[in-house]
């Protein structure tokens, strides 16, 4: 079993959808959660940052952190096709810095 | 701030020769980096933690001997894949932060082909 789950995809939405993205963890020592996000042959672009449990948002993303049930999640509001990406989890159990990634969902906006 | 910048950016060689590859942290100090490899439609997977004025730690499965490390400065990590083969094509992707709380940048990554 993989330390941290994510379901590939592909994920396909009309314009202006609320995007739904999880993973799901089996190491209860990650403290730090994070999503990138990553274009097409270009290095991931960090999106959220959280450590802990609970809520963050920014603009039209909001993550958020379960530890109880070894559940985060991202949402993105008014999603829009400059949104197309793959988006990927990533967690850490010491400090932000050695990161296990899930595998990424890739996700497309369609105008 | 805590731009990243890994060049080049796509590399060619034949087999047998080395490649080396940049990453530099911008407009921050890092004390550590981490070089990561990543296969099409796959995820990104730690190959090494590059340490500033120490040797590699290398992730189980990772041939030190074949992917140099050296991390001479605060701003710059190398990686060098030694006597590269076909099998070594990837997406090489390093990474840092502007300190151990805060979290990871990426560099926008390295498309290596071997022929």
């Amino acid at each position: 079993q993989k330390e941290v789950e994510q379901d590939p995809g592909p994920l396909s939405v009309p314009e202006g959808a609320i995007v739904s993205l999880n993973c799901t963890y089996s190491n209860s020592a990650f403290q730090y959660f994070m999503w990138y996000r990553q274009y097409s042959r270009k290095g991931p672009e960090l999106l959220m940052y959280t450590y802990s449990s609970g809520n963050k948002e920014d603009g039209r993303f909001t993550a958020q952190v379960d530890k109880s049930s070894k559940y985060i999640s991202l949402f993105i509001r008014d999603s829009q096709p400059s949104d197309s990406a793959t988006y990927l989890c990533a967690m850490s159990k010491q400090g932000a810095q050695k990161l296990v990634f899930g595998q990424g969902t890739r996700l497309t906006i369609n105008p | 701030g805590a731009v990243v910048s890994q060049h080049p950016s796509r590399v060619i060689c034949k087999s047998g020769t080395s490649v080396k590859i940049e990453c530099r942290s911008l407009d921050f100090q890092a004390t550590t980096m981490f070089w990561y490899r990543q296969f099409p439609k796959q995820s990104l997977m730690l190959m090494a933690t590059s340490n500033e004025g120490s040797k590699a730690t290398y992730e189980q499965g990772v041939e030190k001997d074949k992917f140099l490390i050296n991390h001479a400065s605060l701003t710059l990590s190398t990686l060098t894949v030694t006597s590269a083969h076909p099998e070594d094509s990837s997406f090489y992707i390093c990474s840092a932060g502007t300190d151990y709380n805060s979290p990871l940048h990426f560099g926008n990554g390295t498309r290596l082909t071997v022929t």
